[in-house]
């Protein structure tokens, strides 16, 4: 089965440490989702990249969080400097997404990020 | 905007028990899909079911079954005959044609 890879699968970190996430979404598929999960919020976007270029980031705090897809097979989320509130699972999703469509996204397992 | 709402924040049920798991959403948009998913206690997010907006017929796929009612803006879950191992949040959610909206959630708890 194909998978999105996600690493790391667990952080503990200090505020104010940088922190990046990776992940490498199935081969092919061309959107790319961030989403975050927390008990209060559940599960919100963050940002996505339809062939690599970023379509919204609306929903990630600018100032200290950024997204980037450098090539087909590798997504990245920095968090810099991190801090307390940060602290959520963050999960990466790829699908293959006609313009007149949607498809069925595959999530990875999830980053467990803590910041202490 | 869309907004997807599972008003049953937490379901215990014991073993063998029907479960009704309620999603009711809203949006603008005339196409759009359904989803269901499921997390497990381990985390990871697993795809139930996709339904499109034309396509009101209700599914059964073993002990699972759902039922879209676009009048109600309903697109609710049925567990018959639940097990332990469907324990897990169940996720509901919908796009038109960019993102995944989700709800909040639902946990279920079946207990031997």
């Amino acid at each position: 089965d194909a998978r999105v890879t996600q690493t790391p699968r667990h952080k503990v970190t200090e505020m104010g440490q940088e922190v990046t996430m990776r992940c490498q979404p199935i081969l092919g598929h061309n959107t790319v989702f961030w989403y975050r999960q927390t008990m209060m919020q559940g599960l919100e976007l963050l940002a996505y990249f339809r062939n690599r270029a970023p379509l919204d980031d609306s929903g990630m705090p600018k100032d200290r969080f950024s997204a980037e897809m450098p090539d087909a097979t590798l997504a990245t989320l920095k968090i810099q400097p991190s801090e307390p509130r940060d602290s959520a699972v963050y999960f990466c999703a790829s699908g293959l997404i006609p313009d007149s469509g949607a498809n069925v996204l595959t999530f990875g397992a999830g980053s467990r990020l803590t910041v202490l | 905007a869309q907004k997807v709402t599972q008003a049953q924040t937490e379901i215990s049920v014991v073993e063998k028990e029907d479960v009704t798991l309620d999603c009711v959403y809203e949006t603008r948009d005339t196409t759009y899909y359904l989803f269901w998913y499921k997390q497990p206690p381990s985390g990871e997010l697993v795809f139930l079911i996709r339904r499109n907006s034309f396509d009101e017929q209700n599914e059964i796929s073993g002990r699972y079954s759902w039922n879209f009612q676009k009048s109600t803006s309903s697109f609710n879950f049925t567990i018959t005959a639940s097990q332990v191992v469907d324990s897990a949040v169940y996720f509901c959610a919908l796009t038109g044609y960019s993102t995944l909206t989700f709800g909040k959630g639902t946990m279920l708890l079946v207990s031997p």
